[in-house]
């Protein structure tokens, strides 16, 4: 069975970082790209950054690119996304996702998710 | 970046209803369309994955048809179980975008 397994969420003050981590369990962790999407409280989904299987691709949304990394550590089959320079506005429950290939340009779709992991900024 | 607009923004319906919920593009994106029900405090579940296919132990009550922009997830016979929000999600593009959702409530 494909387990994910968010943590590192937390209180943080604007301008902080925070690191997440994803835990992969059920399959074989560079043969997919993984996401990172969040959610911010009562609104709705918006995707975050991807990674290939390889880590050798990555992308990001607009809105924290320059301020987020995404990477994978294919030994310990774990997903992160650190954050820096962290705003208000980064509030949310993050999730990462399973994609059901190596890379982000062959359209896909996520699946399974994690539970999520809530990232609250705020002074 | 493509933009993805669900309506209605929000649906009543009763036990046995059928009902549609629609997802726009704004600009083609063939079939790479996929469609999450989401339920308070849980994680998104994915539904149907290009346009028209099942996924894996989703009831067959369930179904999404469409292309190009224009798409349609239909849930033939309501069940108690089914009231949450449903999300579209393009990924036609690298950038992935997600519709804003729509809420299914009990009438």
């Amino acid at each position: 069975e494909v387990q994910l397994l968010e943590s590192g969420g937390g209180l943080v003050q604007p301008g902080g970082s925070l690191r997440l981590s994803c835990a992969a369990s059920g399959f074989t962790f560079t043969t997919f790209a993984m996401n990172w999407v969040r959610q911010a409280p009562g609104k709705g989904l918006e995707w975050v950054s991807a990674i290939s299987g390889s880590g050798g691709g990555t992308y990001y949304a607009d809105s924290v690119k320059g301020r987020f990394t995404i990477s994978r550590d294919t030994s310990k089959n774990t997903l992160y996304l650190q954050m820096n320079s962290l705003r208000a506005e980064d509030t949310a429950v993050y999730y990462c996702a399973k994609f059901p290939y190596d890379v982000l340009t062959i359209a896909g779709w996520f699946d399974p998710w994690g539970q999520g992991t809530l990232v609250t900024v705020s002074s | 970046d493509i933009q993805m607009t669900q309506s209605p923004s929000s649906l009543s319906a009763s036990v046995g209803d059928r009902v549609t919920f629609t997802c726009r593009a704004s600009q083609s994106i063939t079939t790479y369309l996929n469609w999450y029900q989401q339920k308070p405090g849980k994680a998104p579940k994915l539904l149907i994955y290009a346009a028209s296919s099942l996924q894996s132990g989703v009831p067959s009550r369930f179904s999404g048809s469409g292309s190009g922009t224009d798409f349609t997830l239909t849930i033939s016979s309501l069940q108690p179980e089914d009231f949450a929000t449903y999300y579209c999600q393009q990924s036609y593009s690298t950038t992935i975008t997600f519709g804003q959702g729509t809420r299914l409530e009990i009438k």
